[in-house]
């Protein structure tokens, strides 16, 4: 079993309709990230969440850690055919090797 | 500009011809290391290494080899690549186990 488990595997939005994308691991979390792909490219940083109860926003995007740093979300608001793509959700974790581990991700695609 | 930078983009080779696919970052990382990405399998970790001489497996690390002989260059080897190895690979690097900053992804096929 995987890790860290993301849900949903896919979703489906028409543009202008919030979503929010899950990511749940069963041990506490050192540091959680969330990355954006376009299909078949390369991984683009979005946001780094460290302390527990903690939210960061960008543009209209905002991420959750929740308190015991298991779980967080990403949540869009007002979603446009730009944030179609692939987000991930990877972490390291509070104890043993310095290992990242990552969700098998949450294909967007927002319709217009 | 930070980066981490991979070549080539794009590889198509046959069956047991040796193959490099170069890494490189400007961001005086520590930590680097290489993935592969497959559809339903997600990333998954071939090598890392922590510094400078100092490389260790990852998940997946059989038929692949890598060096770290400077700090800025992470190559991965395929001494004798086999088809199962069409993927998708990324590069990353990261600092004081800070996000990691990837590389745009090198398309493998073999043959």
């Amino acid at each position: 079993s995987q890790e860290l488990e993301q849900s949903p595997q896919s979703l489906i939005v028409q543009e202008g309709k919030n979503l929010t994308i899950n990511c749940t691991s069963s041990k506490t979390l050192y540091g959680l990230y969330w990355y954006k792909q376009k299909y078949g490219e390369g991984l683009i940083f979005l946001m780094m969440l460290q302390k527990g109860g903690e939210e960061k926003s960008h543009e209209k995007i905002t991420a959750k850690l929740d308190e015991k740093k298991q779980q967080s979300s990403l949540h869009i608001t007002a979603s446009q055919p730009s944030h179609a793509g692939i987000y991930l959700c990877g972490a390291t974790k509070a104890s043993g090797t310095y290992k990242y581990i990552f969700g098998t991700g949450t294909r967007l695609k927002v319709l217009a | 500009e930070a980066q981490v930078t991979q070549n080539p983009r794009y590889l198509i080779t046959v069956t047991g011809k040796k193959l490099t696919v170069t890494c490189s970052q400007n961001m005086n990382h520590e930590y680097m290391s290489w993935y592969r990405q497959d559809p339903g399998l997600g990333l998954r970790q071939i090598y890392y290494s922590m510094n400078v001489e100092v490389t260790d497996k990852g998940d997946v690390p059989e038929g692949y080899k890598v060096s770290r002989k400077e700090k800025r260059n992470f190559p991965l080897i395929l001494e004798s690549p086999s088809p199962n190895q069409t993927s998708l690979y990324f590069c990353a690097s990261s600092q004081d186990r800070g996000p990691l900053h990837f590389g745009n992804g090198t398309r493998l096929t073999v043959t």
